[in-house]
């Protein structure tokens, strides 16, 4: 079936660490997205990207890193510069303008 | 800027009963907009979308939204609502900076309903 897989379900980390979430998707989309989820705060846009190779700062980019080189991949990582890392991480993609966006079912990251 | 707004942290309503949650919405050009819902500790799942064509747009699992232009609304609805549509509802807007699939979400509408 095809979807989007982001790994692992749960992570946690020690505070002054760097942390990678993995996305990958088998949909043959070329756009992908990374939201952070916060109670009460709906969906943040860190980082997005349109095509391999590329990609751009969202809203809340800083702290934050990602690379894609790969269609099917599109990592995020956590850096120690993130000062409030705990939080529930979505990875998203999508194929032609309009269409809804699929999402993976997150990784929720806590930082201590 | 694009924007979208749900004014409602939570709605309640007893099984059977027709549901409504609301979303408003600002934006500079013609509005693509979208329904998700969340279960818990699961990414969110597309329930519908406008983006041209008849006002009213049906919808997985029963549900169904209107698109009021001179309000600027886009409320979800649903006839008859069940127990296991209780979860986190969010609307969103395509965010027109650029020729992406960028969406705006609003802070979500937690839905529950009681048997």
């Amino acid at each position: 079936d095809g979807g989007i897989t982001q790994s692992p379900k749960y992570l946690f980390r020690k505070e002054g660490q760097n942390v990678t979430l993995s996305c990958e998707q088998n949909l043959n989309h070329d756009a992908m997205y990374w939201y952070r989820q916060d109670p009460g705060q709906g969906l943040r846009l860190i980082y997005y990207s349109q095509i391999v190779n590329d990609f751009q700062k969202g809203d809340i980019a800083e702290g934050y890193s990602v690379s894609r080189e790969k269609k099917e991949s599109f990592p995020l990582t956590v850096t120690s510069a993130q000062k409030n890392p705990t939080a529930f991480y979505l990875c998203a993609s999508t194929g032609r303008v309009g269409s809804p966006l699929h999402f993976g079912n997150g990784t929720r990251l806590t930082v201590t | 800027a694009q924007s979208v707004a749900q004014p409602e942290d939570q709605v309640n309503v007893a099984e059977g009963n027709p549901l409504t949650v609301k979303c408003t919405y600002s934006v500079s050009g013609n509005p693509y907009l979208f329904w998700y819902v969340q279960y818990p500790n699961r990414g969110l799942q597309f329930l519908l979308k406008y983006i041209t064509g008849d006002n009213l747009v049906k919808g997985s699992y029963g549900f169904e939204a209107e698109f009021n232009k001179s309000q600027t609304s886009f409320h979800l609805k649903k006839p008859s609502a069940l127990v296991s549509d209780s979860a986190l509802y969010f609307c969103a807007v395509r965010d027109y900076g650029g020729a992406t699939n960028k969406l705006i979400f609003g802070t979500g509408t937690l839905l529950a309903v009681q048997p």
